[in-house]
């Protein structure tokens, strides 16, 4: 079982339509959960962080955790073009390490 | 702040050379990491430094690549002996850290360095 996993897409929504990206992982004692969006030949770019049970809004994103579930997700609400980008979902292993584990992400692509 | 910036942009070497990419955080945060990323795949975690420390290496990473932040500040990554298979984008990233925090802070993340090994 990968450590996050996320389905790869490509996911294809009508602009101003809602995009959720979908994401799971492994290791219960995670505590810290972030999304990232990377674009074509680009870095990854953070976008969401999100620590507590419940959902976090910011702007058009919001994420939301369940950690009973083992999972995390991310809303974009009213999708446009410039959103397509593939979407990171990553979460620090548990215990004594510190490595932040990404998911292969999952590719975005907003139909105008 | 300029954020995390990453020295070359682009590289192409032959298989068998060294290389050396350089990586300057941002400069209040102390921790610092490197990634790997292919296409299609997330970044892989190569290693990361709490200031000067090198404390965690991925057994993922052969013995052909050292990474260094002497003073705490930038860091270098050298590969040896490059093959074709190390042809990726090599992501740097750095954070802050607190001990008295519960939770970890998000990487940011540099430009990267593409390299390309023929």
């Amino acid at each position: 079982q990968k450590e996050v996993e996320q389905n790869s897409g490509p996911l294809s929504v009508p602009e101003g339509a809602i995009a959720s990206l979908n994401c799971t992982y492994s290791d219960r004692v995670s505590q810290s959960f972030f999304w990232y969006r990377q674009y074509s030949g680009k870095s990854p770019e953070l976008i969401m962080s999100i620590y507590s049970n419940g959902d976090k809004e910011d702007g058009r994103f919001t994420a939301q955790l369940n950690k009973a579930s083992q999972y995390v997700s991310l809303l974009i609400r009213d999708s446009q073009p410039s959103d397509s980008a593939t979407y990171l979902c990553a979460t620090y292993r548990g215990g004594a390490t510190n490595k932040l584990i990404f998911g292969t992400g999952t590719l975005l692509a907003v139909q105008p | 702040d300029t954020g995390v910036s990453q020295d070359p942009r682009h590289k192409i070497t032959k298989r068998g050379q060294n290389v050396t990419f350089r990586c300057d955080p941002i400069s209040e945060h102390n921790r610092l990491y490197w990634y790997r990323q292919t296409l299609g795949q997330g970044p892989e975690f190569l290693t990361y430094f709490q200031n000067e420390a090198q404390l965690e290496k991925s057994r993922l990473l052969s013995n052909r690549f050292s990474a260094e932040r002497p003073k705490g500040s930038f860091s270098t990554l050298e590969i040896q002996r490059t093959e074709q298979g190390d042809s990726a984008m090599y992501l740097c990233a750095s954070s802050p850290w607190d001990s008295r925090s519960s939770y970890n802070s998000p990487l940011h993340f540099g430009n990267g360095t593409r390299l390309t090994v023929t």
